[in-house]
């Protein structure tokens, strides 16, 4: 049983480049979220999916854009990355929802933005 | 505003001694306070949840407690072993409904001395 898992756990983007990161739950769970964290500051929700087919913004969407794909992937879209979107990002999933339950983070995913 | 502040910042003790973590917050309607051990490079994982009712859960030498009354959580950690270096992250949530209503604190750092 995987859990939730990332991919790629690293990457180097220039200024202007796009790319995915890539995330699937093999738990069944009907949430899953994206979250970044920078140093010293609290995880920060990018964007979540509280079932399949549906998405909304969290606290931190500009410059990024989410689909989910399916019940077990979400992804998250950057479309002309920037040095201020150098973070880790983490996948998470949650059974019902994380407002109720707890939240499975996958390993992340090392972003620089040069 | 809500807001969870946690203390300290980093801690470092010897292997075998106890410790307390503490998480203070300012959020509401409460729902429920969880805290999570996220070792380095890695995400985190879930040690417990409370809610409204419950003042203390345990999950082996880690001992959490909640204060409604004061908004005070406290996480204990038993005969401190190597493997408990990580950082421990309070999260609470305002309330059932929205899962963009929960709020993480910036984690306490904690390193175990041999």
């Amino acid at each position: 049983n995987a859990g939730v898992t990332q991919t790629p756990k690293f990457q180097v983007l220039k200024t202007g480049q796009s790319m995915t990161l890539q995330c699937a739950q093999d738990m069944n769970h009907n949430s899953m979220y994206w979250y970044r964290q920078d140093p010293g500051m609290g995880l920060r929700l990018i964007y979540y999916s509280a079932s399949e087919g549906t998405t909304d913004k969290g606290e931190v969407p500009n410059g990024y854009n989410v689909s989910r794909l399916n019940k077990r992937e979400f992804s998250l879209r950057l479309e002309s990355a920037a040095p201020s979107q150098t973070s880790v990002y983490f996948c998470a999933s949650s059974p019902q929802g994380a407002s109720r339950e707890k939240l499975f983070f996958g390993s992340g995913t090392q972003l620089s933005v040069l | 505003k809500n807001q969870v502040e946690q203390s300290p910042q980093s801690l470092i003790i010897l292997e075998g001694k106890n410790c307390t973590l503490q998480c203070n917050y300012t959020v509401s309607p409460f729902s429920n306070l969880r805290w999570y051990k996220q070792d380095t490079g890695r995400g985190p994982v879930s040690l417990t949840i409370m809610t409204f009712s419950e003042n203390t859960k345990s999950n082996g030498r880690y001992t959490a407690t909640l204060d409604a009354d004061t908004k005070q959580s406290s996480l204990h950690i038993t005969a401190s072993q190597l493997s408990d270096s990580a950082s421990y992250i309070c999260v609470v949530s305002a309330g059932l409904v929205r899962d963009d209503k929960i709020i993480f604190g910036k984690g306490t750092r904690l390193h175990i001395l041999p």
